[in-house]
């Protein structure tokens, strides 16, 4: 069965570095998305994006974040200056015409 | 702002029984319900969904109750078995299309 895959599956950086999230969608899917749930909280939305840019983003989404699709396979989630606030599980979707699938994750850990 | 309300955090029910799992929804604009599983280090996966034309939904065990005048969604398994046991996360969407809005998420436990 075809897989979104997210790596790392954790990762431990200093408050101020950048982080680099990477998910491998699946191959035939177009839309894209990035969602984050904080310890104890809600899943959230954080972005969505559909033929090579941002289609939806949410008021999390800020300056400190960015998405790219670099090469056609890969697309990734950039932390560019990361807070304490920033830990949490991240999780990458990607959708076709049976609906969305989920990655398995990285959590990120801010210190 | 909870649009989606799941307000019980956890839930035990005994192995065999009926597993009932609650959410409510404030924004009547929504047109599309899901229920999302979630194991610990996995992603959420999906598991059953409902339109807002309809009020019943069922999928095996699972099966999904849409009471619209009340805002109200609940999800049934019956009989609840073991590797129930997962987080579930009531979620709804504008259209088929748009990002999903998730619940809280209730932990149910199935007991021995």
């Amino acid at each position: 069965e075809p897989e979104v895959t997210q790596t790392p599956s954790h990762q431990v950086t200093q408050m101020g570095q950048e982080v680099i999230l990477r998910c491998v969608p699946i191959s035939n899917h177009l839309y894209f998305y990035w969602y984050r749930q904080i310890l104890g909280q809600k899943v959230e939305f954080l972005v969505s994006f559909y033929n090579n840019e941002i289609s939806e983003k949410s008021e999390i989404f800020d300056d400190q974040f960015s998405v790219e699709r670099p090469d056609g396979s890969n697309f990734t989630l950039k932390i560019r200056s990361t807070k304490l606030e920033d830990s949490a599980m991240y999780f990458c979707a990607s959708k076709g015409v049976y609906g969305y699938t989920f990655g398995s994750g990285t959590r990120l850990t801010v210190v | 702002d909870q649009q989606v309300k799941q307000n019980s955090p956890s839930l035990s029910v005994q192995e065999g029984r009926i597993s009932i799992l609650n959410c409510d929804y404030t924004n009547s604009m929504f047109d599309y319900f899901l229920w999302y599983k979630k194991y610990p280090a996995e992603g959420p996966t999906f598991l059953i969904s409902i339109s807002s034309i309809k009020d019943k939904n069922e999928d095996g065990r699972f099966t999904v109750f849409l009471n619209k005048s009340a805002k109200h969604l609940s999800l049934h398994i019956v009989p609840s078995q073991p590797g129930d046991s997962a987080v579930y996360f009531c979620a709804a969407t504008y259209d088929r299309d748009d990002k999903i809005i998730f619940g809280k998420g209730t932990r149910l436990h199935i007991l021995p």
